[in-house]
């Protein structure tokens, strides 16, 4: 069964601390693994985007990496700010390249 | 504002009541996706579309769900006699191409009372 599974289910961390989330997929055929936050109400934008052969990409302050082998992607969030405060969702595509989502790491940074 | 968008952005109906969404795909985009999402969860897959071509459709998409896409351009998606169960936001994506990424709009909020 393709599935996407994320950890932790929320986390709380101060400004300017880094954290790392968590993507387990089983996705299979393996297309791509991307990256996305939400913020409350609105739609999801994507971070980073992994396709099978990258090991890591960065966008700024986010670091995503991908272990095609166990199937795991993290997202490294650096120096955290307020504004990213928001839901952070992993997403993997199918065969047919339609996304398939996890249930998000709802992530809050405290001043 | 060149991005995906959505209408209306709220909507609040009674219980068996019929509601349609609509959803502008950024031009030239050839793919369209629909997803809901309740609060706590990821974006669930509903349907989607290659131009007019309805590909595929999730077993979430009961016979209550339509979506049409004429002309390959906007889609809607109607929701007969709608149901407490169908409260949640409704997330309408585009791509370029089956590779390309997609990009979300706002949503629709519905809240069936």
């Amino acid at each position: 069964k393709n599935q996407v599974e994320q950890s932790p289910q929320s986390l709380i961390i101060l400004e300017g601390k880094n954290c790392t989330l968590q993507c387990n997929y089983t996705v299979s055929p393996f297309s791509n693994l991307r990256w996305y936050k939400q913020d409350t109400g609105r739609g999801p934008v994507s971070l980073t985007i992994m396709t099978f052969s990258e090991n890591t990409k960065s966008n700024g302050r986010y670091t995503a990496t991908l272990d095609a082998d166990t199937k795991q992607s993290s997202l490294h969030i650096t120096a955290s700010q307020l504004s990213d405060s928001a839901s952070y969702i992993c997403g993997s595509t199918s065969g047919t390249y339609k996304y398939i989502f996890g249930t998000g790491t709802r992530l809050k940074v405290l001043a | 504002d060149t991005g995906v968008s959505q209408d209306p952005r709220h909507k609040i109906t009674k219980r068996g009541q019929n509601v349609t969404f609509r959803c502008d795909p950024i031009s030239e985009h050839n793919r369209l996706y629909w997803y809901r999402q309740t609060l706590g969860q990821g974006p669930e897959f509903l349907t989607y579309f290659q131009n007019e071509a309805q590909l595929e459709k999730s077993r979430l998409l009961s016979d209550r769900f339509s979506a049409e896409r004429p002309k390959g351009s906007f889609s809607t998606l109607e929701i007969q006699r709608t149901e407490q169960g169908d409260s949640a936001m409704y997330l309408c994506a585009s791509s370029l191409d089956s590779r390309a990424e997609a990009f979300f709009g706002q949503g629709t909020r519905l809240t069936v009372v």
